[in-house]
């Protein structure tokens, strides 16, 4: 089945910092969602962006379907940003359930 | 417009008991699904429904069972509960393309 890598696995940065957030999928796909995970939780929906380029205020992702791979931005993080972002594809078959990558854990220092 | 709402939010349970856990969807979607997430695993498949009346296993079944009698409704049960199973769950729905989340089950097995 389809493999999703997310990479780095932990990131640690200072308030204001921006930081790139990658993952990187083995087949191709129709669709892919970003989430983040509060330290409540709560899966948060970020971006579903099956290509191209989205942004939502300090936040942006671009997915490049062709080469297997999407980058999430985030400008001048904020302790809220804390938390664990996960990507997320649909499985091949009629289910359309959606495979999860591991998650970056990123933790966001006043 | 609630989303997606799981209820209860908390269980404790000892080894053998059983219980249901109840996932609502409002926003008339065909598929619903049922994860659980484990330290560093990401989200697993348990179960999932592509309509009203049909269910289907996922990636890690065993242990569990759903019923989808309503399409609204999408129920997992624990038939005798085992500390494996200690776990948080995630019910998630779509229609086509975007997945929404609920908020998300712990349930520990003592």
């Amino acid at each position: 089945g389809i493999q999703v890598e997310q990479s780095p696995p932990d990131l640690i940065l200072q308030e204001g910092a921006n930081s790139t957030l990658r993952c990187n999928f083995s087949d191709s796909v129709n669709n892919l969602q970003w989430f983040h995970q509060n330290p409540w939780g709560q899966l948060i929906n970020l971006f579903y962006i099956p290509s191209g380029t989205k942004q939502n205020g300090r936040l942006s992702a671009t997915t490049v379907a062709t080469e297997r791979y999407s980058l999430l931005y985030i400008s001048s993080s904020q302790t809220t940003d804390s938390g664990v972002y996960f990507c997320a594809v649909p499985h091949g078959g009629s289910q359309g359930n959606l495979i999860f990558g591991k998650g970056t854990k990123l933790s966001v220092k006043p | 417009n609630a989303g997606v709402t799981q209820t209860p939010k908390f269980r404790v349970l000892k080894t053998g008991q059983s219980m249901t856990l109840l996932c609502a969807q409002d926003m008339n979607h065909e598929y619903m699904y049922w994860y659980r997430q484990d330290p560093g695993m990401g989200l697993r498949l348990i179960h999932y429904s592509v309509g009203e009346g049909t269910t289907a296993k996922g990636e890690v079944p065993d242990g569990y069972n759903v019923s989808r009698l309503k399409k609204q409704n999408f129920l997992l049960g624990l038939e005798s509960a085992a500390p494996s199973q200690t776990s948080v769950y995630f019910c998630a729905s779509r229609r086509v393309g975007e997945a929404f989340f609920g908020q998300g089950t712990r349930l520990t097995v003592v």
